[in-house]
């Protein structure tokens, strides 16, 4: 099966400085990379997702790049501000019922 | 708004007793999942079901079971609670032929004493 494999388990930075969250998965048939933003107390929520036939996405300060030949994606936060401070957990999936997570990384992000 | 609610946010049980958790979504989803999180391990898969009364197990299925009796409805049972299923149990949702954004609900955080 699938493993998806996350790093690093915890991050900090300085308010207004960027964050940068990698993960690598195995299966090579995987298309769909979504990136999840926990807060405390809360459910995981969809922040950004790639699918496999692009290379990068943009929304606002969050960009994600995947590279499917080092099978490889990132998550990038740029201009990082205190409410950016949960945990982001990235997936892979190449079915609608299958999902693999990576194991989590807590960003915090000092004012 | 996809809306996904848990029946319980906090439940407290004894070993030994059947542990019912619902989930309920309000977008007409196919797909529904149950999954488990602790410290360290992320989120694993306990069961999912992509139709009524229909269901596949995940990584970790021993020790629970499921129910989809109705589309909206996905309930986690814990047949005999031991204190090693003391987690945050999870449930989220998608539609059919995805794969697409999976929705959760806020968890449910379970202790077995």
């Amino acid at each position: 099966g699938e493993n998806v494999e996350q790093h690093p388990s915890t991050l900090s930075v300085q308010e207004g400085d960027s964050a940068v969250i990698k993960c690598t998965y195995s299966d090579s048939a995987s298309n769909y990379f979504p990136w999840y933003k926990q807060e405390l107390g809360k459910g995981p929520q969809l922040i950004i997702d790639i699918r496999s036939n692009v290379g990068e996405k943009k929304d606002q300060r969050i960009a994600v790049t995947l590279n499917k030949t080092a099978k490889h994606f990132s998550l990038h936060i740029t201009e990082t501000q205190p409410e950016d401070s949960a945990v982001y957990f990235c997936a892979a999936s190449k079915t609608g019922n299958q999902f693999y997570f990576g194991t989590g990384t807590s960003l915090t992000v000092i004012p | 708004d996809v809306k996904v609610t848990q029946s319980s946010r906090y439940l407290v049980k004894r070993t030994g007793e059947k542990v019912f958790l619902e989930c309920v979504q309000d977008m007409d989803h196919e797909n529904m999942f149950w999954y488990r999180q602790d410290p360290g391990l992320g989120l694993r898969l306990i069961y999912f079901s992509y139709d009524v009364k229909m269901k596949e197990k995940g990584d970790i299925p021993e020790g629970y079971s499921v129910s989809r009796e109705k589309k909206e409805r996905f309930s986690l049972i814990l047949e005999s609670a031991s204190t090693n299923q003391t987690s945050m149990y999870l449930c989220a949702s998608t539609p059919g032929d995805g794969p697409y954004e999976q929705y959760f609900g806020p968890g449910t955080r379970l202790t077995v004493t």
